[in-house]
């Protein structure tokens, strides 16, 4: 069974930087993954951040980055607001039409 | 403007069935795939099933394989998702998402809440 893994939580400063990763248990991250990234507060629907691997979705600050860092694709926050504490999702794509989501990351900032 | 609107859930008991339906605006079925993806209560978002913009591809996740059934109406511009053999694991709020290309979930609707209960 395929495992999508993410921290359960990161608590980041105003103004900071903040690196979540996506991973797997059986095998490293690479593009071929198209690992793509939502956020999701409360009460909403996921919002798309970045998809194959580093494209950022329209109308997405440029403080949300994409990248592979390792064996993991990397969703990075650069200069924290208030309002990116959320929930973050990576989802990657296994091929054969099937995508499997990590358990998320609660982000806040304080 | 992409809108997606689902409609259909509700409580129904174990072993029940429902359909879902998704109404699609703003652009057509056929130059989109599609997904549901589910999340249950106080969980992470979950993905249940694809089908390609040219209908070539339908998949699902294990979860659901044999229980779950994926399909749309291109006259309609709607697409639906047929849950049979329900248990509690499958209360969730369904979501349906667009995907335009490059692999990713561009548009979602705002969900609809299904409850399995006795």
């Amino acid at each position: 069974q395929t495992v999508v893994t993410q921290e359960p939580s990161f608590s980041v400063s105003p103004g900071g930087t903040v690196t979540l990763t996506c991973g797997l248990t059986s095998a490293s991250v690479s593009t071929s993954f198209y690992p793509s990234w939502y956020q999701q507060t409360p009460g909403q629907p996921p919002r798309t951040l970045v998809y194959s691997t580093n494209r950022r979705f329209s109308g997405v600050p440029d403080r949300f980055s994409g990248s592979i860092l390792g064996n993991k694709a990397a969703l990075t926050i650069t200069g924290a607001q208030a309002d990116d504490e959320s929930d973050y999702y990576c989802v990657l794509y296994m091929g054969g039409g099937i995508w499997v989501f990590g358990g998320g990351t609660k982000v806040t900032v304080l | 403007q992409v809108q997606l609107v689902e409609s259909g859930g509700g409580v129904v008991q174990p072993g029940g069935s429902l359909r879902l339906s998704c109404s699609a605006s703003g652009f057509s079925l056929i130059r989109s795939s599609m997904h549901w993806v589910r999340q249950a209560p106080g969980k992470g978002l979950e993905w249940v099933a694809l089908i390609a913009s040219d209908g070539s591809r339908i998949s699902y996740a294990d979860s659901v394989k044999g229980r779950f059934t994926i399909s749309r109406d291109t006259s309609k511009n709607e697409l639906y998702l047929r849950m049979n053999s329900l248990t509690a694991e499958d209360t969730a709020v369904y979501f349906c998402a667009s995907d335009s290309g490059n692999y990713k979930f561009d548009s979602w609707g705002q969900g609809i809440l299904v409850t399995v209960s006795s």
